[in-house]
């Protein structure tokens, strides 16, 4: 059973602060990736990675910054939190061909 | 760009009515698309791909290329079937999957 768990259910962090997100999958996948879920606005994805220390662009980057270290971990960093990424955030894990990703619980940020 | 468009937020049904729920895409050659579903208080998960062709929880989405679309369909919603639905297509690197708005299904007893 693929398991992809992620460091925090909810949280709260104040304007300005540095701020991340772990992710870790255990079935061994090589791509990871994170998104942003907004009502009306569905899963849009903010940055993924196919290999240890590689990492490429989604569709909404900005602000954000990611480090995958190892395999089997992926964390997502606001560099400096602002009220507009209060969201849920979700992790993702995939092999190969990413049809069917498995997501973790999501995070659900707010900035105050 | 490609894009996934699901128009309806919300569809509202009784238990036993045939449900449609819309996605359509923007043309770019063979696309595959799925659906992916999220129960309350779960986890967002895989539904079906139309690469299988199967039917799961009762469910069948045809790709239709013609109309550009791929409903989700099933003849008799159950309560239990009330969940967010996504349509969800793999972009052009094949890297990644674009996600539509979502709709969230509500069946009624």
């Amino acid at each position: 059973d693929v398991k992809v768990t992620q460091s925090s259910r909810y949280l709260v962090k104040r304007t300005g602060e540095k701020v991340f997100l772990e992710c870790v999958q255990d079935m061994d996948h090589e791509n990871m990736f994170w998104y942003r879920q907004d009502p009306g606005l569905g899963l849009r994805l903010i940055y993924f990675s196919y290999d240890v220390k590689m990492k490429e662009k989604g569709d909404i980057p900005e602000g954000y910054s990611v480090s995958r270290e190892k395999k089997e971990r992926f964390s997502l960093i606001l560099e400096s939190a602002s009220t507009n990424q209060t969201s849920m955030y979700l992790c993702a894990s995939s092999l190969r061909h990413p049809y069917e990703q498995y997501f973790g619980p999501g995070t659900r940020l707010t900035v105050t | 760009a490609q894009r996934v468009t699901q128009p309806e937020k919300l569809l509202s049904v009784f238990k036993g009515a045939p449900v449609e729920l819309k996605c359509n895409y923007s043309y770019s050659g063979s696309p595959e698309l799925f659906w992916y579903v999220q129960y309350s208080r779960q986890r967002l998960q895989l539904l079906l791909r139309h690469i299988s062709r199967e039917s799961i929880k009762g469910f069948t989405a045809d790709l239709n290329k013609g109309e550009t679309s791929f409903h989700l369909k099933k003849p008799f919603a159950q309560e239990e079937d009330s969940a967010m639905y996504y349509c969800a297509r793999l972009s052009g690197g094949y890297n990644k999957l674009i996600f539509g708005a979502g709709t969230r299904l509500a069946v009624h007893p």
